[in-house]
Order: C-alpha cells, then sequence, then structure tokens
C-alpha cells in the first residue's frame, strides 16, 4: 500500500510569489493533516480535515494561507504571497478514525 | 498551557550503548503520546504510542518508552543502538488518536562507531 505523498519535494520561490503544495493521503484516509516546521523550532499543527470539510484550522497562521481538500481526496495548501518567514518543512499525514497520523516526507520551502 | 517538552536537543550515543531520549509534557487531559522518528529524507515514522493500559509501551526497532503519570514523562529507551537508529526524534501529544498532535522540539541522534 502507497503511503503519503507530497509534491513537490523542494521548491524555492521568491517573496511575494505563490506556491501550492500537494499531499495524496493514503487510500481511504478520512483525516489529513498538514503541519509545518519552520527552521529550528518545532513541528507545529496548521489544520485537519475530514473528508472534504475543515475539522480544525486553528494552526493556519494567516489568510495567507489556503487549504483545500478536493472531494475529499488529495489536498492542496496555497501559500499566496509567500514571505520569508514561511520557509519550512511542510508536513501532511492522513489516518484512519481511531489510528494513528501516518506522514508524508514532507515539503521543503525555501522563500527567498 | 498545553507543551512538549524534549530537553536534550542534540545526543550522541556509541554504537552497542544504550539510549534514552527524555520527553515531559503538561496536558489537561489524559494525554495520547507518540514518539516518532525522522530518517534523512524520510517522512516522520510512528516508532510507538501510548493510549492506555500497561505503562511500558514496546514499539518497532526494538524501542520501548514508558508513560509515568506522576512525572509527566513519556521518555524513550533501547537497550542497544544501531548505526541506521541515527535521526531526528519526536515526542508528541494528542487529545485523541485522530487530532492534532503537538510536537517537541526533537531530539537528535548521532551514533559513533
Amino acid at each position: 500500500e502507497a503511503g503519503v505523498t507530497q509534491f513537490p519535494s523542494h521548491s524555492v520561490i521568491e517573496k511575494g510569489q505563490t506556491v501550492t503544495l500537494r499531499c495524496d493521503p493514503i487510500s481511504g484516509h478520512d483525516n489529513l493533516y498538514w503541519y509545518r516546521r519552520v527552521m529550528g523550532k518545532e513541528i507545529k499543527f496548521l489544520l485537519h480535515f475530514v473528508k472534504e470539510s475543515k475539522q480544525d484550522e486553528s494552526g493556519m497562521p494567516n489568510n495567507r494561507f489556503l487549504a483545500e481538500r478536493t472531494g475529499g481526496t488529495y489536498s492542496t495548501l496555497k501559500v499566496q504571497p509567500a514571505e520569508l518567514e514561511d520557509s519550512g518543512v511542510y508536513f501532511c499525514a492522513s489516518s484512519q478514525w481511531g489510528s494513528e497520523q501516518f506522514f508524508g516526507p514532507g515539503t521543503r520551502l525555501t522563500v527567498l | 498551557a498545553q507543551s512538549v517538552t524534549q530537553p536534550d536537543i542534540h545526543i550522541t550515543v556509541s554504537e552497542g550503548a544504550s539510549l534514552e531520549l527524555r520527553c515531559n509534557y503538561s496536558y489537561g487531559a489524559t494525554p495520547y503520546l507518540f514518539w516518532y522518528v525522522q530518517s534523512p529524507g524520510q517522512g516522520l515514522q510512528l516508532l510507538l504510542k501510548y493510549f492506555s493500559g500497561d505503562t511500558l509501551v514496546q514499539g518497532i526497532k526494538g524501542f520501548e518508552a514508558e508513560f509515568k503519570r506522576s512525572q509527566s514523562s513519556f521518555n524513550l529507551r533501547k537497550p542497544s543502538v544501531h548505526w541506521s537508529d541515527a535521526a531526528e526524534y519526536f515526542c508528541a501529544v494528542g487529545a485523541g488518536s485522530w487530532g492534532k498532535l503537538q510536537f517537541g522540539a526533537g531530539t537528535q541522534v548521532v551514533v559513533t562507531p
């Protein structure tokens, strides 16, 4: 069974540009999460989808971040416009109800 | 306020020696506790989890952790480390098995020959 996949693995953009990160969860997992690790800091929760609905978006830093989950399958996280402090590693995870979260390899975002 | 503390940012251990990674938490309710490992170029992999029951939990790769409610700790141990154990280790706490996780800052483990 395929694990959680994320695309791209790396992205380098300039301040003010837009970037879209994609996450494909494990098939059948209703729960999908986004986390972020800024350099030198801990991994922080961004938001949680249950199927296509946002269950908890308390960790989203500001309105420059927009997350969607089309049809309850894959999810995208768009940053528009990107700022320097958005640099970091963005992790996606998915889970079934009652099970642990399975993480993807992350997308490393660098904003210059 | 809820928090997870991993006091050791970096640990160096000799191959074959024992390893203990510390994790302390502050959580209002009964916590769900996890240890994840991230090897270079990989995603986070779950080593073990504690929800309830026996406070000594066995995980993959020969790791175990002990939940001590009185000390608010969930320390990770391995009796004999292998070079492949070099990685970053994260302790995490959640309100349930499926809710958001709060992570510690991570402990980088270096294994020397």
